[in-house]
């Protein structure tokens, strides 16, 4: 299994709603990200998890909360936002985050955002 | 501040023929250098990675080349083909200091391949 991958594919929500944002990787990588791209922009890093610890938070407003319950899985928890924060949140994951050799990263597909 | 930079915002080439892109970096402890490739409403897929101790790394249709003294990175695509025509990401990362762990993007170079 050499994918990523992310549910729901789209997701459309309200500013008073709480949602998650799932990503799931099988290749046995003990560093996961999360990624926010708008549109014409490259990927702007978010949060990284290294074994299954939070490595990386690049000043991520706190309606953004990650977790990461083991090292296949990683969550993206959603509260209180904003329609500027409307985007394609994507997921990735490499073998380590530290010797970068290993740091290719595998996308997964994405879940668009939309927040009303 | 951008540390890795794309100048062309768009490439067009006719099949078959060679399509390079280019990309300049800025940070020195740089030492490995990614190119992904993007379709629309899509995750980046990486296409080809080069270690600083290399000059080349060929796979395929698809050639990276680095100058390091120029601080300057190119992907080669021969010969181009129509499904080629995406928006091509150059990455970087360190394997010391304080940017451990990140890869840094460039803005992206949209290739469209024409018949």
């Amino acid at each position: 299994d050499t994918e990523v991958t992310q549910t729901p594919k789209h997701l459309v929500m309200g500013m008073t709603n709480k949602k998650s944002l799932k990503c799931e990787q099988h290749m046995g990588h003990r560093a996961m990200y999360w990624y926010k791209q708008k549109a014409k922009k490259p990927p702007e890093l978010m949060f990284v998890y290294s074994y299954e610890k939070l490595s990386i938070n690049e000043s991520v407003p706190s309606r953004f909360s990650p977790e990461c319950p083991n090292s296949s899985l990683l969550n993206l928890h959603l509260h209180a936002l904003q329609p500027e924060d409307s985007a394609l949140y994507l997921c990735a994951s490499s073998r380590s985050s530290g010797q970068s050799s290993y740091n290719e990263q595998f996308f997964g597909p994405g879940t668009r955002l939309t927040v009303l | 501040d951008q540390q890795v930079k794309q100048n062309s915002p768009s490439l067009s080439v006719q099949e078959g023929r060679i399509s390079i892109l280019n990309c300049d970096y800025t940070n020195s402890m740089f030492d490995y250098f990614l190119w992904y490739k993007k379709y629309p409403a899509e995750g980046p897929t990486f296409l080809i990675s080069i270690s600083s101790i290399k000059d080349k790394n060929e796979d395929g249709r698809f050639t990276v080349f680095l100058n390091k003294s120029a601080k300057h990175l190119s992907l080669h695509i021969v010969p181009s083909q129509p499904g080629d025509s995406a928006v091509y990401f150059c990455a970087a990362s360190a394997s010391r200091g304080s940017t451990l762990g990140r890869l840094y993007f460039g803005r992206g170079t949209q290739l469209t391949v024409w018949p």
